[in-house]
């Protein structure tokens, strides 16, 4: 067990739909980092968050968001979903910003776009 | 930015022998980081092992070792004394310690599915 743990594990849901996806980082941890594992394109990095602040952004589309809350918990907004945007979406938590900081991933959100 | 390739989609090993993962990479940077990582049935994965670029000795894991070769940008993975238990995706990474548009991200491989057969 990672420490991380992420909601739903499995979600089904239609396209043009909404989503959100929720991320509880490991006690103390600051960093939160989203991505999306497909089978086409492997696991791509989508954006990273530090102590509510966003930090990078990867390979994102414009009709997904995130946001990183006080307690430091964060989530990850699908919307106008296309039967492309199904894939496992996981969380890494990382007590620090820099490169050194081990990331510990959760066991991701299974999302299936129909 | 970095490529990361690993040119072997799947590898079979008996129980008890030892296999070997490719991973080669593709940067201009001379510090780094890189990491292998396991994604059993269960999905989460889990670091297996971590290597320092400017560190010349070979990460060593229990089981698990690496073969860094700086020059010719090479980062293998050996699993030694294979167990069933090791059957899994596994994942190399490459982490820049330069800052970039994509942070601190790490830079995943397509993956190697590993089998084991009693």
């Amino acid at each position: 067990d990672s420490g991380v743990t992420q909601t739903p594990k499995h979600l089904i849901t239609a396209t043009g739909q909404r989503v959100t996806l929720r991320c509880s980082p490991r006690s103390g941890d600051l960093s939160v980092y989203w991505y999306q594992q497909s089978l086409d394109q492997g696991l791509q990095f989508l954006i990273h968050y530090y102590n509510g602040e966003e930090r990078a952004k990867g390979n994102i589309l414009e009709r997904f968001s995130a946001q990183q809350f006080p307690d430091l918990h964060s989530e990850l907004n699908l919307s106008s979903l296309e039967l492309g945007d199904s894939a496992l979406y996981f969380c890494a938590s990382s007590p620090s910003s820099g490169p050194t900081g081990e990331l510990f991933f959760g066991e991701g959100s299974r999302l299936t776009v129909l | 930015a970095q490529t990361v390739t690993q040119s072997q989609p799947e590898m079979s090993v008996q129980e008890a022998e030892t296999v070997t993962l490719s991973c080669t990479y593709d940067t201009s940077e001379s510090d780094y980081y890189l990491f292998w990582y396991k994604q059993p049935p269960s999905r989460q994965m889990i670091l297996v092992i971590r290597q320092e670029a400017y560190k010349q000795q070979n990460a060593t894991e229990n089981r698990f070792s690496v073969n860094f070769q700086k020059a010719a940008k090479s980062f293998s993975l050996k699993i030694s004394d294979s167990q069933l238990g090791d059957a899994a995706m596994y994942f190399c990474a490459y982490r820049s310690s330069l800052w970039s548009n994509s942070g601190y991200a790490l830079n995943f491989g397509k993956g190697t599915s590993l089998l084991v057969t009693p």
